[in-house]
């Protein structure tokens, strides 16, 4: 049974381009989470989602950023019109229910 | 204010010797999950241990058992008979069942085994 798989793994942009990170979860699980983290620091919840729904996006931030899960396909987190700020390791977590997550391994994102 | 702390930064233990890694909580949900990952240096997140808020025992797996004090609100992480592998961030993080599950995290503790 294939884990959570995050591409790419490693991901460099220059300011203004876009960054789309990509998470399929594991078989059978509905349940998708993006998490952040910055380095030095632990892991910040961005998004919530089930598929074609976003159930919360507190945690991510207004502009530039979006997130979807549609009916077929990955879970994709989009980062429009990067900046230096948005250097981090982004983390997809997937579970079949609201219970444990199961996490990727992260796609590292370098803005120059 | 902060909802899982982790006091130390960082840690130096020798090879064999038992390590606590400290984490405390707060929150006012009464139905709530701990749980404690370890990021070693390749990046995966790497799950270790769960303990649920209505659990009667403290959580062990193999190396690892968590000292949960729910008075005290803290549940810490002892890991025995520490090996070079273990070198590795570790995170503390707690789950709210009335939050849609999501996951809060500490800033993390890194441990470094001396040989």
């Amino acid at each position: 049974n294939a884990g959570v798989m995050q591409n790419p793994r490693h991901l460099v942009r220059r300011r203004g381009q876009e960054a789309r990170l990509r998470c399929s979860p594991m078989k059978g699980h509905s349940h998708v989470y993006w998490y952040r983290q910055l380095p030095e620091e632990g892991l910040k919840f961005m998004v919530y989602l089930q598929k074609e729904n976003i159930i919360d996006e507190s945690g991510m931030p207004k502009e530039r950023f979006s997130a979807e899960f549609p009916k077929e396909g990955p879970s994709i987190l989009r980062i429009q019109q990067v900046v230096r700020g948005d250097s981090a390791a982004y983390f997809c977590a997937s579970s079949p229910y609201t219970g444990e997550l199961f996490f990727g391994e992260g796609s590292r994102l370098t803005v120059l | 204010a902060q909802k899982i702390t982790q006091t130390q930064p960082g840690m130096f233990v020798q090879e064999k010797e038992a390590v606590t890694l400290d984490c405390t909580y707060d929150t006012s949900d009464p139905s709530y999950g701990l749980f404690w990952y370890k990021q070693p240096s390749s990046g995966e997140m790497i799950f270790l241990i769960y303990q649920g808020s209505y659990d009667q025992q403290n959580a062990t797996e193999g190396r690892y058992s968590l000292n949960f004090q729910k008075a005290r609100k803290s549940a810490n992480l002892v890991i025995s008979a520490s090996q070079l592998g273990d070198s590795a961030m570790y995170f503390c993080a707690m789950r709210e069942d009335g939050s849609n599950y999501q996951l809060i995290w500490g800033a993390g503790t890194k441990l470094i085994i001396k040989p």
